[in-house]
């Protein structure tokens, strides 16, 4: 596509369920980022994937928080039994290849948890 | 590490006056340094970039110098418009190795009439 496409743009969901996030790079664009970004705060990044490489997961909050990308391609966020402070907007970008490259975000997906 | 540090906001100026968010950074290897702004409902999306040192990166009025001496990427403009209020990042990523794109916390500018 023309651009990084995220869905859906607005969750609602119940506190305990579980809720998937899912996000198209720009193809061609090997590496793929998440981040969130709470009200009136800056971004915090989640993970990092790159090619075939393992991705870097160091941001994870917590073990409720695991992301795949599949065939390099796209990939889905998933957050089990939500809690409250999950609410955020979560932002996906993608580059070219990494390192070095910009990276073009997608318009993000507003989570709240009730 | 990598990391970057840019100046607390907000930051309120008016119309005209004169813009400089300082950005300084750390990083090990040779980074590429961007400006992402993030106007009121909107995404993000890249301002200006550079990617080696004395590069000038410009766009919209805005400009950043890479200064690999002093490890910063200072963002100026000479005269703000109210349309410039938005949240303004600085970023950073390393070409070698399998290093994400680092940010920032923000500085929200306010441009009032």
């Amino acid at each position: 596509g023309a651009g990084v496409s995220q869905s859906p743009s607005n969750k609602v969901t119940e506190k305990g369920k579980d809720v998937e996030l899912r996000c198209d790079p720009i193809s061609g664009h090997t590496a793929l980022y998440w981040y969130r970004q709470s009200l009136g705060q800056g971004l915090e990044f989640l993970i990092y994937f790159q090619g075939n490489s393992a991705p870097d997961k160091s941001g994870l909050p917590s073990d409720r928080f695991s992301a795949e990308r599949t065939g390099g391609s796209v990939s889905t966020l998933t957050i089990q039994r939500t809690q409250q402070e999950d609410s955020a907007v979560y932002l996906c970008a993608s580059s070219f290849r990494g390192g070095g490259t910009e990276a073009f975000f997608g318009q993000g997906t507003r989570l709240t948890v009730v | 590490g990598n990391s970057v540090t840019q100046m607390e906001g907000p930051v309120t100026l008016s119309e005209e006056a004169f813009l400089t968010i300082n950005c300084t950074y750390t990083a090990t290897g040779y980074p590429s340094l961007f400006w992402y702004v993030q106007y009121p409902g909107e995404g993000l999306q890249l301002l200006l970039k550079a990617t080696k040192a004395d590069d000038k990166g410009s766009n919209k009025g805005f400009e950043a110098t890479y200064r690999k001496e002093t490890t910063s990427f200072h963002l100026e403009k000479g005269s703000v418009q109210v349309s410039d209020s938005a949240v303004y990042f600085c970023a950073l990523t390393v070409s070698s190795g399998n290093t994400p794109l680092v940010f920032g916390k923000g500085t929200r500018l306010s441009v009032i009439a």
